[in-house]
């Protein structure tokens, strides 16, 4: 296994319009955490999942944003009426979870880069 | 809730050791970790700590952790210029990680 691959790696898109992100995890892994980073800050935490279900989402997602993850596996998030405020690095991570051997270590992909017009 | 504070910037010599702070709010945070992070890359997880721990040595890494004063330090022996990159600091508890805004280290030759 390679890591954790998301797509597209780049999104430009006009404001108003709705986008899709899609993140692979490693595949031994049960848990997958969605994270956004705006330039010159650390990641903010967005939502996470144990298997398929949804487990905690960040009190500061709006309505616009929801994420997935139907069979445990892959996961996509998407963002309806995107707005200029959008535009970010999205980030996904994945981890192993399972008493007692969890360590929580998260393994980040390469991010999709989002840019509202 | 929780926080998580670095310094901004650190300029080193090349072969200088760098040390890299961290201050943490969250007493239930399990675990603590580095990320590095290079231009235009993802983050790479760099080393961790358990709570529990005082200590963890992995090469030229150190960390050390005072869970007393919620104090974090990386420290990179024999910095070399490949170290350039944003470091950062994330504690967790048993799901989310909270960031720090990530410390820039800048080596010179």
């Amino acid at each position: 296994d390679t890591g954790v691959s998301q797509n597209p790696r780049h999104k430009i898109t006009k404001r108003g319009q709705n986008v899709t992100f899609r993140c692979d995890p490693i595949s031994e892994h049960n848990r997958l955490y969605w994270y956004r980073q705006t330039l010159g800050q650390g990641p903010e935490f967005l939502t996470y999942f144990q298997n398929e279900a949804q487990l905690e989402k960040s009190r500061l997602l709006s309505d616009r944003f929801s994420a997935e993850r139907p069979k445990g596996s892959f996961s996509t998030l998407e963002i309806q009426r995107t707005e200029q405020g959008d535009s970010a690095m999205y980030l996904c991570a994945s981890s192993f979870a399972s008493f007692p051997r969890s360590s929580y270590e998260q393994y980040f992909g390469p991010g999709t880069r989002l840019t509202v017009t | 809730g929780e926080d998580v504070e670095q310094s901004l910037f650190l300029s080193v010599r090349e072969g200088d050791s760098s040390v890299i702070n961290c201050t943490y709010t969250d007493s239930s945070s399990t675990y603590l970790y580095w990320y590095k992070q290079e231009p235009g890359a993802g983050l790479q997880l760099l080393t961790y700590i358990f709570s529990n721990m005082d200590m963890k040595q992995d090469q030229r890494l150190t960390v050390l952790l005072n869970k007393k004063d919620k104090h974090l330090s990386l420290r990179i022996a024999d910095t070399q210029t490949g170290d350039s990159a944003i470091y950062f600091c994330a504690e967790t508890g048993a799901g989310k990680s909270t960031f720090g805004d990530g410390t820039t280290l800048t080596v010179k030759p």
